[in-house]
């Protein structure tokens, strides 16, 4: 089966755009993670979705945001750059059950901020 | 806020040799998994342990969960080249998230 498909590989943005990042899970995964890692501090959880509903969000600034459409694909956007969100996102997707449930992760999308 | 301190930070080894990376956590944690990572990749999951005590073997990798469910440990026998690569652990709980160490980087020379 496919795995978690997350695009763009690459991206390069300027300080003060904004970006939507995309994440198609597993078919059947209806929960989708988002993730940032940095070399600094390693994965920092960002939100969750299970049927387009946000469950859970990390300790980050309101200009990080995401979605969940109803066939699970999910994005996330960050508005006005900042030169530290350059960091390799990562998406997750796994059935929903809490605790136990192993996730599967995307390949990610490296952001690059200039 | 749940940490989990992952340790030693590097490793480097030769092959056919031993080795302990340690995940220790002051919190308790419903689930411990582990996970490698290698350069450009998205971390794949390795094993899932649930219950504290318990003990899960995969070849030559032996994963423990603490009694507490407080720590883990992953024990790699004979390492060999391919097992190159950033080892993770996360714990899980109730909620929707989890909580990833910052890593043991894996050296492994031939």
């Amino acid at each position: 089966k496919a795995g978690v498909t997350q695009t763009p590989r690459y991206l390069i943005k300027t300080r003060g755009q904004q970006v939507t990042l995309s994440c198609s899970p597993i078919s059947g995964h209806r929960s989708v993670s988002w993730y940032q890692q940095t070399p600094g501090q390693g994965l920092q959880f960002l939100f969750e979705y299970f049927s387009e509903t946000q469950r859970n969000k990390g300790n980050f600034p309101g200009r990080f945001s995401g979605r969940q459409f109803s066939n699970s694909r999910s994005e996330m956007n960050v508005s006005t750059l900042e030169l530290g969100d350059s960091a390799l996102y990562l998406c997750a997707s796994s059935l929903g059950q809490p605790s136990s449930g192993g996730y599967t992760f995307g390949s990610g999308t490296r952001l690059t901020v200039v | 806020t749940q940490l989990l301190e992952q340790s030693p930070q590097f490793l480097s080894i030769q092959e056919g040799e031993n080795l302990t990376v340690y995940c220790n956590s002051s919190s308790v944690f419903s689930s411990l998994q582990w996970y490698r990572q290698e350069p450009g990749e998205g971390p794949v999951l390795l094993v899932t342990v649930v219950t504290g005590g318990e003990v899960k073997k995969l070849k030559r990798l032996t994963f423990q969960f603490g009694d507490a469910r407080k720590d883990s440990s992953l024990h790699i026998t004979a390492a060999q080249p391919g097992d190159t690569g950033l080892y993770l652990c996360a714990g899980g709980g109730s909620n929707y998230k989890l909580t990833f160490g910052k890593g043991t980087l894996l050296t492994v020379n031939p």
